[in-house]
């Protein structure tokens, strides 16, 4: 079982430049979410997902973009990457419903320079 | 807006026991526990209902009052193991689809 699989492990940007962060999972959940983890700030949340064609924003969404054309796939879209945008981005699901533990992947390190 | 987690940071002998702690401004329906090693993904420890309940896992334990709108993990006689940093992840009522996680604490056990 997979689980939560996001690419690339890591990347480098230039200033300007746009990239698509992928993100799969194979457990048929509902949910899925993504976060930003910046040294001592903790996760934050980016946008969230309750299912196919449905997205909404979390606590920091500008600069970035989503969709949800599958159950299994939520790609985080960076346009006009910014040196404000460097971080390590991790994408997590779970099942619906309230109580569901949240299964995460090994995170996408972003640097852009 | 999220969770504030208490302390920043804590080192401990092994052995020693510690205590992380959660709060929120809005109310809430439940709280996780994650853990997360250097380098790698946040790992779920255990959920927590409205109700005042407390859980185990271990010798790792966490209490909720949801009056105070406040969670704490207790750490009890600490291994090398349980050092990483640890969130807490919150949901509220008519919005739980909604995980939104605390800044973090991170724990450092030396022998």
């Amino acid at each position: 079982n997979a689980g939560v699989t996001q690419t690339p492990k890591f990347r480098i940007l230039k200033i300007g430049q746009s990239m698509t962060l992928q993100c799969t999972q194979d457990m048929n959940h509902n949910y899925m979410y993504w976060y930003r983890q910046d040294p001592g700030m903790g996760l934050k949340l980016i946008y969230y997902s309750v299912g196919a064609g449905i997205t909404d924003k979390g606590e920091v969404p500008n600069g970035y973009n989503v969709s949800r054309s599958t159950t299994e796939d939520f790609p985080l879209r960076l346009e006009l990457a910014a040196p404000s945008q460097t971080s390590v981005y991790f994408c997590a699901s779970r099942l619906t419903g309230m109580n569901t533990e949240a299964f995460f992947g090994q995170g996408t390190r972003l640097t852009v320079v | 807006q999220q969770p504030v987690q208490s302390p920043q940071a804590v080192i401990l002998r092994e052995g020693e026991d510690a205590v992380i702690n959660c709060s929120s401004s809005k109310a809430l329906y439940s709280v996780h526990w994650y853990r997360q090693k250097h380098g790698e993904a946040p790992v779920f420890l255990m959920i927590l209902l409205k109700g005042g309940e407390q859980k185990g896992h271990d010798k790792i334990s966490a209490s909720f009052n949801e009056k105070k709108q406040q969670s704490s993990l207790y750490l009890t006689a600490s291994q090398l193991s349980y050092s990483g940093t640890y969130f807490c992840g919150t949901e509220i009522p008519f919005g739980n689809e909604k995980l939104t996680f605390g800044t973090g604490t991170r724990l450092t056990i030396i022998p």
